[in-house]
């Protein structure tokens, strides 16, 4: 059974940084590509972020080029996404989403972690 | 870039009629297209890929087409747990947009 656990979401102000956590079990996360989707509050799905099952390559959306950063520890089943320079307009929840190649679609779903940058 | 765009953004329609949800991209992306269905407070989850393979698990009221800019998620028969915001994906080339969402009520 596929499972991906995000954690490390919370509030936090402008410019500010937070890093995200993707726990993964029931598969073996090395053998994947990952992908960052996150929703703003009432919105559509807007991709961030993917990285290839070796962290060979990553692929990032515009809104976040540089200034956040997708990684992964195989060795600990983990996804992450570090997070900084934080604006309002990246409030929303952050699903990670496990896929096959990186140019993939997300074949499982995690929950979501809800990020919400506010004074 | 890659833009991704739905139409309608939104319908209603009522159990057991034929639904039909437009997406095309700004340019060619083969067969590598998906869509997914995201029910209200819940996860999104994929229905289909290479825009026409339907996802494990996936009732077959469910269909997709198209290739190169043009592509149609089809529902056959509309059913009431169908209630959702649809979504299409670019899966040809970063950055993986999506398209805007159709929301389909009864």
């Amino acid at each position: 059974q596929v499972q991906l656990v995000e954690s490390g979401g919370g509030v936090v102000q402008p410019g500010t940084s937070l890093k995200l956590s993707c726990a993964a079990s029931g598969f073996r996360l090395s053998a994947h590509a990952m992908h960052w989707v996150r929703q703003a509050p009432a919105k559509g799905l807007e991709w961030v972020a993917s990285i290839s099952h070796d962290s060979s390559n990553q692929y990032y959306s515009d809104s976040v080029k540089g200034r956040f950063t997708i990684s992964r520890d195989n060795s600990k089943n983990t996804l992450f996404l570090q997070m900084h320079s934080l604006r309002s307009e990246d409030t929303a929840v952050y699903f990670c989403s496990k896929g096959k190649g990186i140019l993939s679609p997300g074949f499982d779903w995690g929950q979501g972690t809800l990020v919400l940058v506010s004074t | 870039d890659i833009h991704m765009t739905q139409s309608p953004s939104s319908l209603s329609a009522s159990v057991g009629d034929r639904v039909t949800i437009t997406c095309r991209a700004s340019q060619g992306i083969s067969n590598y297209l998906a869509w997914y269905q995201q029910k209200p407070g819940k996860v999104p989850e994929l229905l289909i890929f290479g825009a026409s393979t339907l996802q494990s698990g996936v009732p077959s009221r469910f269909s997709g087409s198209g290739s190169g800019t043009h592509f149609t998620l089809t529902i056959s028969s509309l059913q009431p747990e169908d209630v959702a915001t649809y979504y299409c994906q670019n899966h040809y080339s970063a950055p993986l947009s999506f398209g805007g969402g159709t929301k389909v009520e009864i």
